[in-house]
């Protein structure tokens, strides 16, 4: 099984305006992280937010936020404001805590694209 | 926030050549980095974990012989690409993981390098 999902191959959104990029996870570990990466043009990942499994709130950096639904294993990303030099594609990431080798896992991405 | 370099940042080279591509830690010690490839509008895949002072452990598929990683110190790591085809033309990053071990510490990445093999 897919350990992360992005279902959002595009999305489309424009300027101003809020937009969320669906994240689905799949573990059995109680102790993971989830993590959000931009990645523009240039190749660049570019770190965004974190959000670990006993976090009782969710976390938030600026206009990132990160809706975090445990139950239902999902950590979804909001962007708010949306920004042209938002367009990029956006990956969302699992680390386990008992995997010993501490390993990310990538979901395929979503690519954003900020309509003027 | 953290800081991870690679070089070069594009590399073009012939086929049967060999080509070495260098990370490193620039404000920071990482005893683990991480070598990934990516495909075109496709995901990072994870290569190997490099681990200073031993030898790098390699993902299911990835040829250990065609893919050299060497973490000689604990702010580089090198990864060699030896008799380079065509078909190793890629996109690969590495990344370096900062602060706690377990789920903790964020992972940087470097910007990555861009190789086309003729």
């Amino acid at each position: 099984a897919q350990k992360i999902t992005q279902t959002q191959p595009g999305m489309f959104v424009q300027e101003k305006e809020a937009v969320t990029l669906d994240c689905t996870y799949d573990t059995s570990d109680p102790s993971y992280g989830l993590f959000w990466y931009k990645q523009p043009s240039s190749g660049e990942m570019i770190f965004l937010i974190y959000q670990g499994s006993y976090d009782q709130q969710n976390a938030t950096e600026g206009r990132y936020s990160l809706n975090f639904q445990k139950a239902r294993k999902s950590a979804n990303l909001v962007i708010s404001a949306s920004q042209l030099g938002d367009s990029a594609m956006y990956f969302c990431a699992m680390r386990e805590g008992s995997n010993t080798g501490n390993q990310f896992y990538f979901g395929t991405g979503t690519s954003l694209t900020v309509i003027p | 926030g953290a800081v991870v370099s690679q070089h070069p940042s594009r590399v073009i080279c012939k086929s049967g050549t060999s080509v070495k591509i260098e990370c490193r830690s620039l404000d920071f010690q990482a005893t683990t980095m991480f070598w990934y490839r990516q495909f075109p509008k496709k995901s990072l895949m994870l290569m190997a974990t490099s681990n200073e002072g031993s030898k790098a452990t390699y993902e299911q598929g990835v040829e250990k012989d065609k893919f050299l990683i060497n973490h000689a110190s604990l702010t580089l790591s090198t990864l060699t690409v030896t008799s380079a085809h065509p078909e190793d033309s890629s996109f690969y990053i590495c990344s370096a993981r900062v602060g706690l071990a377990g789920v903790l510490g964020t992972q940087y990445f470097g910007p990555g390098t861009r190789l086309l093999v003729l």
